[in-house]
């Protein structure tokens, strides 16, 4: 079955921390991995792609690793900001234009 | 073009009414996906249009559920006689068919039914 796994389900940090979130995927075959922002109330934004033969993709404090041979992927957040509460998901796309499978989210909190 | 736009925000009704959300996506998308996350949850694949063609339907996607994109522009996604487990917020995304097939979110329309 295919399905995307995500740690912590929530985590709290003060500003100025780094953190580092969690994605394990059963996903095959596989197209791609995104990482995306979704702040509450709101539709998800896109942070990263990367597809298989990416193993690193930075956007400003964010950076995603992927080891497809593991199936793994980890969204790194430096010297975090207030605004960057929200919850972080993980989807992956089993093959380019379909649905994607996304993951239940990690819920970042940071406080001053 | 501002992007994925939904219509309305938020909608309640009462058990038993029907309602219907609109999508508008970005003009040159030609795909255009329907997703209903929950509290808690990620979005949950419902359906997608490629142009005019609904192409895809979920298992979540009950009789009661239709969605339409007749000129393969907008799209309308209709429940009829609602329950209180149709709450959720309704997302729709587009995209274009070729790279990376990102998807762009819209805002997301809330249903609550009373």
């Amino acid at each position: 079955k295919n399905q995307v796994e995500q740690s912590p389900q929530s985590l709290i940090i003060l500003e100025g921390k780094n953190c580092t979130l969690q994605c394990n995927y059963t996903v095959s075959p596989f197209s791609n991995l995104r990482w995306y922002k979704q702040d509450t109330g709101r539709g998800p934004v896109s942070l990263t792609i990367m597809t298989f033969s990416e193993n690193t993709k930075s956007n400003g404090r964010y950076t995603a690793t992927l080891d497809a041979d593991t199936k793994q992927s980890s969204l790194h957040i430096t010297a975090s900001q207030l605004s960057d509460s929200a919850s972080y998901i993980c989807v992956v796309s089993g093959q380019a234009g379909t649905a994607l499978i996304f993951g239940k989210g990690t819920t970042l909190s940071v406080s001053s | 073009d501002t992007g994925v736009s939904q219509n309305p925000r938020h909608k309640i009704t009462k058990r038993g009414q029907n309602v219907t959300f609109r999508c508008d996506p970005i003009s040159e998308h030609n795909r255009l996906y329907w997703y209903r996350q929950t509290l808690g949850q990620g979005p949950e694949f419902l359906t997608y249009f490629q142009n005019e063609a609904q192409l895809e339907k979920s298992r979540l996607l009950s009789d009661r559920f239709s969605a339409e994109r007749p000129k393969g522009s907008f799209s309308t996604l209709e429940i009829q006689r609602t329950e209180q487990g149709d709450s959720a917020m309704y997302l729709c995304a587009s995209t274009w068919t070729s790279g990376y097939n990102e998807q762009f979110f819209g805002p997301g329309t809330r249903l609550t039914v009373l």
